[in-house]
């Protein structure tokens, strides 16, 4: 149980167009989900929160309106890169925590995006 | 704010050798925390956790123990194999019962030889 999907699982896109993502709980109900930026060789930073039905909620220094995030529902969350740019290139993780109240997330096996 | 410090890798050992990655913390209240593995080409895996003082998590071999004394959440295996090879993240989350939020590590990369 609590698996968590993305799809694509790698994009490559031209500089100037917008990609989307989207990030799935296929067997549970998550009211938030977390969209994290992974770059080589580091860390995790967490971009971005969204909760179901609600604005999602930025670390600071992300842009809003650059990476737009979508929760519509309790199973699906979307990211899109607006405009994406060759430093958008990165490898982006979603996250979701299930509606039990449990402090545990389950991640996505992540997006590889390139931008050329 | 709340952080986890853990050993800079990589750190490349030889099978069968005993493992330790040293994982700290600072936070307020009290944290449940998490050791989470990244094989090659994959996302996270929880590899295991514990919610409080002196709580053990296990699973596959792994262990590591809550210590609040220590602030500390140290990674440890008997005897590693070349399946392990991975990149090992210790988070915690400071924000109590439905609070998701993960503070991680910056990482330590495991490569286990023959």
């Amino acid at each position: 149980g609590a698996v968590v999907s993305q799809h694509p699982s790698w994009v490559i896109c031209k500089s100037g167009t917008s990609v989307k993502i989207e990030c799935r709980s296929l067997d549970f109900q998550a009211t938030t989900m977390f969209w994290y930026r992974q770059f080589p060789k580091q860390s995790l930073m967490l971009m971005a929160t969204s909760n179901e039905g609600s604005k999602a909620t930025y670390e600071q220094g992300v842009e809003k309106d650059k990476f737009l995030i979508n929760h519509a529902s309790l199973t699906l969350s979307t990211l899109t890169v607006t405009s994406a740019h060759p430093e958008d290139s990165s490898f982006y993780i979603c996250s979701a925590g299930a509606t039990s109240g449990s402090s545990e997330q389950y991640f996505g096996p992540g997006t590889r995006l390139t931008v050329t | 704010g709340d952080s986890v410090t853990q050993m800079e890798g990589p750190v490349t050992l030889s099978e069968e050798a005993f493992l330790t990655i040293n994982c700290t913390y600072t936070a307020t209240g009290y944290p449940s925390l998490f050791w989470y593995v990244q094989y090659p080409g994959e996302g996270l895996q929880l590899l295991l956790k514990a919610t409080k003082a002196d709580d053990k998590g296990s699973n596959k071999g792994f262990e590591a123990t809550y210590r609040k004394e220590t602030t500390s959440f140290h990674l440890e295996k008997g005897s590693v194999q070349v399946s392990d090879s991975a990149v090992y993240f210790c988070a915690l989350s400071a924000g109590g019962a439905g609070s998701y939020q993960l503070t991680f590590g910056k990482g330590t990369k495991l490569s286990v030889i023959p």
